[in-house]
């Protein structure tokens, strides 16, 4: 089990950029969820994928958010035209298909616009 | 719609004393319930869950969680802290009804003292 992978680690970018972040979730896992968290807050859900659907979006994942899991194993999710307000720490998580089981979350991407 | 509380932004404990670190939820139905530690630039790391069944939980690192269904609670437990278990801890909600997302706290922050 080598866990969430998430990368990069950190991004620092312009405002107005565009920007990219991977995410691959535990093998086995065919659940994989993206979750923004903010300074001195609990992460909040953006969006959620089983296998290569994306079944769920947050309104906090504007038509600059998207996601891509095109294969149902790794994981985009690509902002545009970034605004002050997406600087944030971006988590992604996976999970098996079994609803009580948790959510295993990788390190996370910290995006810092300037 | 799901939300948790964590009333306490802090709890500082001396080390080898007991930890109690404080969570009370809202859910339509059944809550599924879930207790995350996170240290610097890291991730969420799980400690425990409780689905249903006894309503004390044991997790990782020494750690257990009572579920209490009449005051909606779900408060953290470790009978001896230590230094090392100084971290941000997240209480978390699952509703069947939205069975994809996880509902998060504002985090309490641990520091013990050695």
């Amino acid at each position: 089990d080598t866990g969430v992978s998430q990368d990069p680690r950190h991004k620092i970018t312009k405002r107005g950029q565009n920007v990219t972040f991977r995410c691959d979730p535990i093998s086995e896992h065919n659940r994989l969820y993206w979750y923004r968290q903010t300074l001195g807050q609990g992460p909040e859900f953006l969006t959620y994928f089983q296998n290569e659907a994306q079944l769920e979006k947050s309104r906090l994942l504007s038509d600059r958010f998207s996601a891509e899991r095109p294969k149902g194993s790794f994981s985009t999710l690509e902002i545009q035209r970034t605004e002050q307000g997406d600087s944030a720490m971006y988590l992604c998580a996976s999970s098996s298909g079994d609803w009580n089981q948790p959510q295993h979350f990788g390190d996370g991407t910290r995006l810092s616009i300037l | 719609a799901q939300s948790v509380a964590q009333p306490e932004d802090q709890v500082n404990v001396a080390e080898g004393n007991p930890l109690t670190v404080k969570c009370t939820y809202s859910v339509s139905g059944n809550p599924y319930l879930f207790w995350y530690v996170q240290y610097p630039n890291r991730g969420l790391q799980f400690l425990l869950k409780y689905i249903t069944g006894d309503n004390l939980v044991k997790g990782s690192y020494g750690f257990e969680a009572e579920f209490n269904k009449s005051q909606t609670s779900f408060h953290l437990k470790k009978p001896s802290a230590l230094v090392s278990d100084s971290a941000l801890y997240f209480c978390a909600v699952r509703d069947l009804a939205d069975d994809y997302k996880l509902s998060f706290g504002a985090g309490t922050t641990v520091t013990v003292r050695a």
